[in-house]
């Protein structure tokens, strides 16, 4: 079964404008993280952003904040005043467990910043 | 820049060769993370090491193995390549201190086999 879902495969947004892309997972640990990731099409992966399972807040990191609802195991990334330099693909990832285990990627959602 | 590196950026090879690719961890991490990025597999996971020692795998084929030195850079070799092993090799590292444990990925390694 798939941890990962990222049912956009793509999406354009208009430039300053908002983008939330969608994420769901799957996991019966109780103990968990949540990751999004940026791949330019320079084709390095980029830390965006964490959110603990435990976490009683939304994370948030400059234009970057995430939608967390534990309930609906969900993990949207909401990026802010979009720029032409956010087009990339996104992925979002999940460690289960804490500390230093494996990622489980989704399948990514390329987004198009229109100027 | 993230801090790792890894060499070479791209590699050619034909098919049934043997190669390995090298990564350095960013200073003070131990953990170190293989992973393989194809358009038909996505992002997977292959294998783990902590200061040395492998400590988890994923979808790793027996013709692939990795090892991490002392000085704890890792290198993954890939033997009797195949046509279907063309893909982006990353490898990442982490400390193992924080609630996050972010893993920072290197530049990766684009593997062209022909």
């Amino acid at each position: 079964a798939q941890k990962i879902t990222q049912t956009q495969p793509g999406m354009f947004v208009q430039e300053k404008e908002a983008v939330t892309l969608d994420c769901t997972y799957d996991t019966s640990d109780p103990s968990y993280g949540l990751f999004w990731y940026k791949q330019p099409s320079s084709g390095e992966m980029i830390f965006l952003i964490y959110q603990g399972s435990y976490d009683q807040q939304n994370a948030t990191e400059g234009r970057y904040s995430l939608n967390f609802q534990k309930a609906r195991k969900s993990a949207n990334l909401v990026i802010s005043a979009s720029q032409l330099g956010d087009s990339a693909m996104y992925f979002c990832a999940m460690r289960e467990g804490q500390g230093d285990y494996k990622l489980s990627f989704g399948a990514g959602t390329t987004v198009t910043v229109r100027a | 820049d993230s801090g790792v590196t890894q060499t070479p950026k791209h590699l050619i090879t034909a098919t049934g060769q043997r190669v390995t690719l090298r990564c350095s961890p960013r200073s003070g991490d131990l953990s170190v993370y293989w992973y393989q990025q194809s358009l038909d597999q996505g992002l997977q996971f292959l294998i783990q090491y902590y200061n040395g020692e492998e400590r988890a795998k994923g979808n790793i084929l027996e013709r692939f193995s990795a090892q991490q030195f002392p000085d704890l850079h890792s290198e993954l070799n890939l033997s009797s390549l195949e046509l279907g092993d063309s893909a982006l090799y990353f490898c990442a590292s982490s400390q193992r201190t924080g609630p996050a444990n972010e893993q920072y990925f290197g530049p990766g390694t684009r593997l062209t086999v022909t």
